[in-house]
């Protein structure tokens, strides 16, 4: 079956670093997507990572190891906006969707 | 270039009535996708449609549910006899092939 994994919930320091994990289990694998949802609010997009190795874009990094079935987002100088739900999703051989369940991460002053 | 558009953004049915949900996806954008969502509880998927076809529906409860992406105008999501577990957020995303999905707002639907 197909499957994604990661942390229900994750608490943090405003100013710190924290890295949110995510292992996936697909039917093929074309790419690894992290989206970032506000309270009330839809999911919006942040990364994809298709090949190994690390994505960086400004305060956020994504990697990814494929044969390890294994990515994580890594948030720098956190800030209190960024208390939200990181979801982590694989797309599959069809090009479809498998979404996790989402980290909810708790910023504390 | 609008994003996509989902409407209406709250919705309230008393039980047993009809819920019609509609989404336009951004322009150029052939796939649609149609989540479910509950209060503190993640993304989950309930059918992906292209223009007039419908790809994948197995997320979508046998009964009562029911999707369509015509070939004019928006996506839309049925539910019939709406009982008060359909209360959600529903959000609607659209992506052109083998693309990253761009969400809408959603739909909040409350079922008294």
């Amino acid at each position: 079956g197909q499957n994604i994994d990661q942390p229900t919930e994750m608490t943090a320091t405003e100013g710190a670093i924290v890295q949110i994990n995510c292992t996936y289990q697909t039917s093929g694998f074309n790419g690894l997507f992290w989206y970032q949802q506000h309270a009330g609010e839809a999911p919006t997009f942040l990364s994809y990572n298709v090949l190994d190795g690390l994505e960086e874009k400004g305060r956020f990094s994504s990697f990814l190891s494929r044969s390890k079935g294994y990515s994580y987002l890594l948030l720098k100088e956190l800030q209190m906006k960024d208390s939200a739900s990181y979801l982590c999703a694989g797309l599959d051989s069809n090009y479809q969707l498998i979404w996790g369940a989402g980290t909810k991460l708790i910023i504390k002053p | 270039n609008a994003g996509v558009m989902q409407n209406p953004r709250h919705l309230v049915r008393r039980r047993g009535q009809e819920a019609r949900l509609r989404c336009s996806p951004m322009k150029g954008h052939s796939h649609v996708y149609w989540y479910r969502q509950l209060p503190e509880e993640g993304l989950k998927f309930m059918v992906y449609l292209q223009k007039e076809n419908i790809i994948d529906e197995s997320g979508m409860p046998k009964e009562r549910f029911s999707a369509e992406f015509p070939k004019e105008g928006p996506s839309i999501l049925r539910i019939q006899q709406v009982v008060r577990g359909d209360s959600a957020a529903y959000f609607c995303a659209s992506s052109p092939p083998y693309n990253e999905q761009f969400f809408g707002p959603g739909t909040r639907l409350t079922v008294l």
